[in-house]
C-alpha cells in the first residue's frame, strides 16, 4: 500500500462548512498528488506537490486549496463545501525512482 | 487538451472467457502509458509502458503499447470472476521538472459472470 493513509475515511458535510483531508506517508516521498473521482469521469488531478512547501494545481483545483508543511503530510481544503465536491478523494505517492503512482484507500466526502 | 478515451466503457463476459480493452490517447509531451485496476477500492498498479511494441506480461493479463497509432490494449485470458473490476488506463505527459502529472480515462467496467 506504499504506507499511504488518508483521514477521514468517510466524512458527511454541509454546503458551506470548511473541510480538510489529510494524506500521510511514511516513505519519505517526494512527490504527492490529491485526485477526485466521479462517475464518467476516472481520476482527475486536484492539486500536487513536489516537496515541501511546493505545490501547484491541477486540472480541476477551483474551490480547492493545500498545503504541505512537512514531507509526510498533505492536506486538502474545502474552503466552503458544495455539493459538487461530493466525490471520493485519492490521495496519491509516486514511488522512488520510478513514474509510477501509488494511491492511498481514499476518503469518501458528502456535502448535503 | 490531454486526452484519454477507453473503450468500451463496460461489458460482461463468462468466465473462461477472454477481453480486451482498448485506451488511446492524445498528450503532449507523451513519457508513458499505465494501467490501474480498481475494485471498490484505491486502484491498484498493473503496467506501465514506455516503448512501442513491448508486451508486458503478468499472469492472465498483458498490455502493449502503439506509440505510432496513439493507443494500448489490455488483454485478460481465461477471465475470471475476480478479474471484475474497474480498468483505468492513465497517461504521463508534460514535463518531469515538477513531477509527472497522470491524464485518466473514464475507466472500463469489466464484469465476469460464472
Amino acid at each position: 500500500d506504499a504506507g499511504i493513509t488518508q483521514s477521514p475515511r468517510h466524512k458527511v458535510t454541509e454546503t458551506g462548512t470548511p473541510v480538510t483531508l489529510r494524506c500521510h506517508q511514511t516513505e519519505n516521498h517526494r512527490y504527492m498528488y490529491w485526485y477526485r473521482q466521479d462517475p464518467g469521469h476516472g481520476l482527475r488531478l486536484i492539486h500536487y506537490s513536489y516537496g515541501v512547501k511546493d505545490t501547484d494545481k491541477g486540472e480541476v483545483s477551483d474551490g480547492y486549496s493545500v498545503s504541505r508543511s512537512k514531507t509526510e503530510d498533505f492536506l486538502l481544503t474545502l474552503e466552503s463545501a458544495t455539493s459538487s465536491q461530493t466525490s471520493v478523494y485519492f490521495c496519491a505517492i509516486r514511488g522512488q525512482n520510478t513514474d509510477t503512482q501509488y494511491f492511498g484507500p481514499g476518503t469518501r466526502l458528502t456535502v448535503l | 487538451e490531454d486526452k484519454v478515451v477507453q473503450s468500451p466503457l463496460s461489458l460482461v463476459v463468462h468466465e473462461g472467457d477472454t477481453v480486451t480493452l482498448n485506451c488511446s490517447y492524445e498528450v503532449t509531451n507523451f513519457r508513458s502509458l499505465l494501467w490501474y485496476k480498481q475494485e471498490k477500492k484505491a486502484p491498484t498498479f498493473l503496467f506501465m509502458l514506455t516503448s512501442s511494441g513491448i508486451e508486458k506480461k503478468s499472469g492472465r493479463l498483458s498490455s502493449i503499447l502503439d506509440k505510432k497509432e496513439l493507443f494500448s490494449i489490455l488483454n485478460i485470458t481465461a477471465t475470471q470472476t475476480g478479474d471484475s473490476a474497474v480498468y483505468l488506463c492513465a497517461v504521463e505527459a508534460g514535463p518531469m521538472e515538477y513531477g509527472n502529472k497522470l491524464v485518466f480515462g473514464a475507466g472500463t467496467i469489466l464484469r465476469v459472470k460464472s
